[in-house]
């Protein structure tokens, strides 16, 4: 079983509508992270949370929502999808030091 | 956060020849990643620098950090088919998210 699980693995919604992606991790990691994935522009953190109080924003936070629900659990909510926010995206842990992070499967998402 | 330039973005070789790719910074790191990504997958942890000058082999990649800790190369002898992917550097204090790089794509063909 992966490490680091994320849930749906693909979408398709429609404009307008409100979508989550879920991550879930069994590394024990206090680190968790959302990264968006588009051709050309590389990996981009979108929200990342250092433990289970901590929320912070990437680069491009604007237009997501998070949830650290657990230590274990962090999901990324578009509450009103639109269509530049389809893209390949990827949850990630990482242990206290940062040193290592291990990312999840993915999640394609296409906004129609 | 820190940021870093990558280049080159795409790189094609055929199989048997070298490969570099460079992730340079206006700043000092502090240490600086490098992850692989097969197409169709996600990014994979390779190795992580932090020494000034620090040099570290796996097999045909040869990972180098430069002197002044600004900048850091990654070198592949002798490519084959399975080096193909997209390479990532990655930097960030501990007290910060990693920044990635935008990556080099290699493609190697036969």
């Amino acid at each position: 079983d992966a490490d680091v699980t994320q849930t749906p693995r693909n979408r398709i919604t429609k404009t307008g509508k409100r979508i989550m992606l879920e991550c879930s991790q069994t590394k024990g990691h206090d680190r968790m992270y959302w990264y968006r994935q588009d051709p050309g522009l590389g990996l981009r953190l979108i929200y990342y949370s250092f433990d289970v109080k901590d929320i912070n924003k990437g680069e491009i936070s604007d237009g997501y929502s998070v949830s650290r629900q657990a230590q274990a659990k962090f999901s990324l909510s578009l509450e009103s999808a639109i269509p530049n926010q389809t893209a390949l995206y990827f949850c990630a842990t990482s242990d206290f030091a940062g040193n290592t992070i291990y990312f999840g499967e993915g999640s394609w998402l296409t906004v129609v | 956060g820190q940021q870093v330039m990558q280049i080159p973005q795409y790189q094609h070789v055929q199989e048997g020849e070298d490969f570099t790719t460079y992730c340079n910074s206006s700043t000092t790191l502090s240490n600086i990643q490098w992850y692989k990504q097969r197409p169709g997958g996600h990014p994979v942890f390779l190795i992580q620098l932090v020494k000034s000058g620090e040099v570290k082999k796996q097999k045909r990649l040869t990972f180098q950090f430069g002197e002044a800790k600004k900048n850091s190369s990654l070198h592949i002898t002798a490519t084959q088919t399975t080096d193909v992917g997209t390479y990532f550097c990655a930097v960030g204090n501990s007290g910060y998210a990693l920044n990635f790089g935008k990556g080099t794509s290699l493609l190697v063909t036969p």
